[in-house]
């Protein structure tokens, strides 16, 4: 299976609202409501932030949000803070028990 | 809680071969998935597989067969990532992480073992 498609960067100032988006296929996204984004500061460990598409685990701020759209789905960090400045994947189920992954998207904080 | 440690880094030459452990605590080991992912340097995040905990079988991504293996220690609640005649380019973290199913969303994450090779 290919990798999702995520932009390499994007960018927003303190306050604003960011959109990131995740877009596979008929065969991952499209088919399935197993999205999920994690959130990887440089040099850490990956912290799952939304899992199933649109539901936050525990202690994850309600600034997060996830959505979907056909084979698009997208992440919304809104009421954007200097500690949202990170690295985010997403990944999706793929049928056949397999995961995939998304290249990652920085997200830089102005 | 659920804890996945993992063993340390590794510093090996080209063709040798590295086992990387991740010990699991804090739940019922054989329940759920164990799963792999491979970060090299400066790159994201690919999925190799998982190893069902209660049956032994491995599902390995595409890429990833041939010179890795998953493995288990039912015993000690441990699971085994070994690579075989490695090469430069095996150079990354690797992660192991639960997860509820095989596909499903990972969490927790191990802490990552760094394996670098090098002549």
């Amino acid at each position: 299976q290919s990798a999702l498609t995520q932009p390499p960067s994007a960018s927003g100032s303190p306050g604003q609202s960011v959109t990131l988006s995740c877009t596979g296929t008929s065969s991952d996204v499209g088919s399935y409501n197993y999205v999920s984004w994690y959130q990887q500061y440089p040099g850490k460990v990956p912290k799952l932030i939304i899992y199933e598409v649109n539901k936050r685990p525990s202690g994850v701020p309600d600034r997060f949000s996830g959505f979907k759209s056909g084979n698009t789905a997208s992440l919304t960090v809104s009421g954007l803070q200097a500690d949202d400045e990170a690295d985010y994947y997403c990944s999706s189920y793929a049928g056949n028990n397999n995961l995939v992954f998304g290249g990652g998207t920085k997200l830089t904080v102005l | 809680q659920v804890q996945l440690v993992q063993s340390g880094p590794e510093l090996k030459k080209p063709g040798a071969s590295v086992k990387v452990s991740c010990k699991a605590s804090g739940y019922t080991f054989t329940r759920y998935p164990m799963n792999w992912v491979r970060q090299a340097p400066g790159q994201g995040l690919e999925w190799m597989g998982w190893i069902d905990t209660n049956t032994g079988n491995p599902t390995f991504a595409q890429g990833f067969t041939g010179r890795f293996v998953f493995s288990l220690d039912t015993s000690v609640t441990t699971a085994y990532l070994q690579i075989s005649n490695l090469k430069p380019e095996d150079t990354a973290v690797y992660y192991c992480a639960k997860s509820r199913w095989g596909g499903d969303w990972i969490d927790p994450w191990g802490q990552g073992t760094p394996v670098t090779v090098s002549s």
